[in-house]
């Protein structure tokens, strides 16, 4: 049973828009939860993170939204640029384990 | 600045074959570290993570073993390969006790034929 969940699993946006990631889980001890970006041969790289005390975490154009009630996150890509398509995975943490829990990714695309 | 290195970059190899693994932490002191694994495609899967030198917990069992002879180096191996070890591996570290930040390494590609 995959403890994160992601959807959808790829999704295409035009140069410019805003493209939506999101992400559930099922433990209610994950309390700390980073989004990865990968680009194909490459190590994930971190991207944005949010731990489980707050709703909303900004970087630039990278925003997580969080509800915690749902157990639900998204990550919103503003302005989204052809150099952002790639492969994000949303995972979790609980508190002191070093066990990180990865979801199967959403491969993004944007268009020119 | 902390570098993080995997060697090889690539390697194929022959099923039964033995197989070792290297990643070396630069600029950071006694790093939390791990070993992951990623199927083409796929997602991250731990396999091993290490909080000192000497020590090693196994998280996924998967004919393979871990070592950490140096603070600043995590070993990979096995003695027999199977086809289903092809993948990428991928090394991390974290600097705190938990584990939550964790950065990851170029990694390696293994094919195994």
């Amino acid at each position: 049973q995959q403890q994160v969940r992601q959807s959808p699993q790829s999704l295409t946006v035009w140069e410019g828009e805003t493209a939506i990631l999101n992400c559930s889980y099922e433990d209610s001890t994950f309390n700390y939860f980073p989004w990865y970006q990968q680009f194909p041969g490459e190590g994930p790289a971190l991207l944005i993170s949010i731990r489980s005390v707050s709703d909303k975490k900004e970087d630039g154009r990278f925003t997580i939204f969080f509800n915690k009630r749902e157990k639900k996150l998204s990550l919103h890509i503003t302005d989204s640029q052809p150099g952002d398509s790639a492969t994000y995975f949303c995972a979790a943490i609980t508190g002191n384990t070093g066990k990180l829990i990865f979801g199967l990714g959403t491969t993004l695309q944007v268009q020119p | 600045a902390q570098t993080i290195h995997q060697w090889p970059v690539a390697e194929i190899k022959a099923v039964g074959s033995p197989l070792s693994l290297g990643c070396t932490i630069k600029g950071k002191s006694s790093p939390n570290l791990y070993w992951y694994w990623q199927a083409t495609g796929g997602t991250l899967q731990q396999l091993f993570y290490s909080i000192t030198v000497g020590q090693v917990e196994s998280v996924v069992q998967l004919n393979l073993s871990a070592s950490r002879p140096k603070d600043d180096q995590f070993i990979l191996s096995t003695e027999k390969l199977l086809l289903s070890h092809s993948g990428f591996y991928l090394c991390a570290w974290s600097l705190d006790w938990g584990g939550a930040e964790q950065y990851f390494g170029p990694g390696t590609r293994l094919t195994v034929l």
